[in-house]
């Protein structure tokens, strides 16, 4: 079984653009999470999709938004991007919307220059 | 919301065991305990997850004391190829009541 998919690998934007991220998600999972990490703030909890629905929220200003698809893919998007959102931004999926087992993706990684 | 605190770091020789302790002091009645690694450039790996008192699998043991206060990922016999960032993660699912913490990680250096 494939795993989570995440696309691009590595992003270049500049200050005040957007971005969209896409991730596929494990086949059969309905739960898609996202997460940040910095090497200052460590790994942060973004939001989680189960079923086309954004069912939680973690502490992230609304130029953090995102999506899930009827297929489970889900898709990320930064607005007005400042230097502070550069990061590795990961995706994880789970079966059930279990948090407990996710399967995370290689991650992107977003620099903004 | 559930805090973590864990070790920034650890070194270990080959064939030891390593037990790496996170505290969660304001654990809540539905939070459970997870424990993920994560090697440079990856995602974060699921390893073990439990409630209470001691989970085993074939990787690690989890024990989590009574009053859940705490717990300690356990890795038996490590390897070179277990130097990896451990993150301890603590929280409960339910639509509009997830609480997840993620520690800062504890990375974990096998010396030969």
């Amino acid at each position: 079984k494939a795993g989570v998919t995440q696309t691009p690998r590595y992003l270049i934007k500049t200050r005040g653009q957007q971005v969209t991220l896409s991730c596929s998600p494990i086949s059969g999972h309905r739960s898609v999470s996202w997460y940040q990490q910095t090497p200052g703030q460590g790994l942060q909890f973004l939001f989680e999709y189960f079923s086309e629905t954004q069912r939680n929220k973690g502490n992230f200003p609304g130029r953090f938004s995102g999506r899930q698809f009827s297929n489970s893919r889900s898709e990320m998007n930064v607005s007005t991007l400042e230097l502070g959102d550069s990061a590795l931004y990961l995706c994880a999926s789970s079966s059930s919307g279990d948090f407990y087992e996710q399967y995370f993706g290689p991650g992107t990684r977003l620099t903004v220059t | 919301l559930a805090k973590t605190t864990q070790p920034i770091s650890m070194d270990s020789y080959e064939g030891q065991e390593v037990n790496i302790t996170c505290s969660h002091n304001n654990i809540a009645t539905n939070d459970y305990i997870t424990w993920y690694q994560q090697f440079p450039s990856q995602g974060p790996r699921f390893i073990i997850q439990g409630y209470k008192t001691k989970v085993t699998n074939e990787v690690a043991s989890l024990f989590i004391p009574a009053d859940r206060k705490s717990s300690t990922l356990s890795l038996p016999r490590v390897s070179l190829s277990d130097t990896a960032v451990y993150y301890c993660l603590v929280g409960s699912s339910g639509a509009g009541s997830y609480q997840l913490t993620f520690g800062k990680g504890t990375k974990l250096s096998v010396i030969p």
